[in-house]
């Protein structure tokens, strides 16, 4: 067990519907990313928040946002929502979102759109 | 662009012998952060094992250890005695020092152990 917990395990959706995905650091963590796992894509990078501030950026479609609370759980929606969507979405975290630091990974939330 | 390759998307292992995962990557950078990650089918990522781009010495965890190359832009994992437990996908991940917090993961390895 990593200590970072997401909620829901299991998300099923239709097409054009909004979700938000809910993930819980490790105590004493500052930093959440949220990554992206498909079978054509492979585990793809999507936000970073610090300390409820957004910090880095990857592969993010315009139609999901993000968000750090000041109790330091993050959230992803997910808006629009379109059949190559549907994947494993993971959130990590770390102590302070430095570069030398490991990543600890919560066990995903698995979204299917139909 | 980043890129890590992972060339073999298959291996398979016999308990309590000894595996060896492959992975390159391209970067200019010279300070960097390898990782290897275990997915097992509970879909769960879990570090597995770390190494520092300025160290030379190969990091090494229980049975898990690395060969780092940094000339050939190599890290391969290594397995010894391999466990029923170490089937699993295998992700070989880089970091930029102090550019950019993402993980750059490669597709991955799906290894299995037989009996």
């Amino acid at each position: 067990d990593s200590g970072v917990t997401q909620t829901p395990k299991h998300l099923i959706t239709a097409t054009g519907q909004r979700v938000t995905l809910r993930c819980s650091p490790r105590s004493g963590d500052l930093s959440v990313y949220w990554y992206q796992q498909s079978l054509d894509q492979g585990l793809q990078f999507l936000i970073q928040y610090y300390n409820g501030e957004e910090r880095a950026k990857g592969n993010i479609l315009e139609r999901f946002s993000a968000q750090q609370f000041p109790d330091l759980h993050s959230e992803l929606n997910l808006s629009s929502l379109e059949l190559g969507d549907s994947a494993l979405y993971f959130c990590a975290s770390s102590v302070g979102g430095g570069s030398q630091e490991t990543q600890y990974f919560g066990p995903g939330t698995r979204l299917l759109v139909l | 662009a980043q890129t890590v390759t992972q060339s073999q998307p298959e291996m398979s292992v016999q308990e309590a012998e000894t595996v060896t995962l492959s992975c390159t990557y391209d970067t200019s950078e010279s300070d960097y952060y390898l990782f290897w990650y275990k997915q097992p089918p509970s879909r769960q990522m879990i570090l597995v094992i770390r190494q520092e781009a300025y160290k030379q010495q190969n990091a090494t965890e229980n049975r898990f250890s690395v060969n780092f190359q940094k000339a050939a832009k190599s890290f391969s994992l290594k397995i010894s005695d391999s466990q029923l437990g170490d089937a699993a996908m295998y992700f070989c991940a880089y970091r930029v020092l102090n550019s950019g917090y993402a993980l750059n993961f490669g597709k991955g390895t799906s290894l299995l152990v037989t009996p």
